[in-house]
């Protein structure tokens, strides 16, 4: 079956410190890829995606690199800031024959806090 | 206003009690999907349903019910809660059809509690 690994939190980190959040995969068919973020309070609102090898998706200055021999999807910031405080999901959801099974696999969640 | 709305945004609840959290959607979109998220488990899909004609179970459906009213709708029921099903209840939908590559997009929670 599906499934998805994050690493493990909580992530502290200082004001434009550099962010990597890891996050592995395994999957039936061609999946793809997702970062969720769920600030404070909130639902999950898609932070990016990518849908083949090799594509990055990038939104708000993060990104994130559909490695596939590696079955891998970091997310990545150059400089965070405290607005970026939130906890951060990984997501697959995989296809088979050009029809989506409809179930997104998440992973567990990294909780990251930014200090000024 | 929003795209994706759930009602109630919070309960609190009796074991024993049925209980009935609403969806809706103005997105036009054909799927909708249950999750709940309980800490350090991300969250686990209940029930989906690709049209209204069309439900199936996810991975946790045990204690729980779903109807689709309509395509816009779509209602999650506790029949006799317990407290285990205490967590935060997502919506979602999607639309296969569209360039989104099946992209969900979230309602903005229920947070129920079953004392």
């Amino acid at each position: 079956g599906n499934s998805v690994t994050q690493m493990e939190g909580p992530v502290t980190l200082s004001e434009e410190a550099f962010l990597t959040i890891n996050c592995t995969y395994t999957a039936t068919g061609y999946p793809s890829l997702f970062w969720y973020v769920q600030y404070p309070g909130e639902g999950l609102q898609l932070l990016l995606k990518a849908t083949k090898a090799d594509d990055k998706g990038s939104n708000k200055g993060f990104e994130a690199t559909y490695r596939k021999e590696t079955t891998s999807f970091h997310l990545e910031k150059g400089s965070v800031q405290v607005s970026d405080s939130a906890v951060y999901f990984c997501a697959l959801i995989s296809f088979a024959g050009g029809t989506s099974y409809g179930k997104l696999t998440f992973g567990q969640g990294t909780i990251l806090t930014v200090h000024p | 206003d929003a795209d994706v709305t759930q009602t109630p945004r919070n309960r609190i609840t009796k074991t024993g009690k049925r209980i009935m959290l609403e969806c809706s959607q103005t997105k036009g979109h054909d799927r909708m999907y249950w999750y709940r998220q309980d800490p350090g488990l991300g969250l686990r899909l209940i029930y989906y349903s690709f049209d209204v004609k069309d439900i199936n179970k996810g991975e946790i459906s045990d204690g729980y019910s779903v109807s689709r009213q309509a395509q816009a709708k779509f209602s999650l029921s506790l029949e006799s809660a317990i407290p285990n099903q205490t967590a935060l209840y997502f919506c979602a939908t999607s639309d296969l059809g569209r360039e989104d590559t099946d992209t969900q997009y979230f309602g903005p929670g229920t947070r129920l509690t079953v004392l």
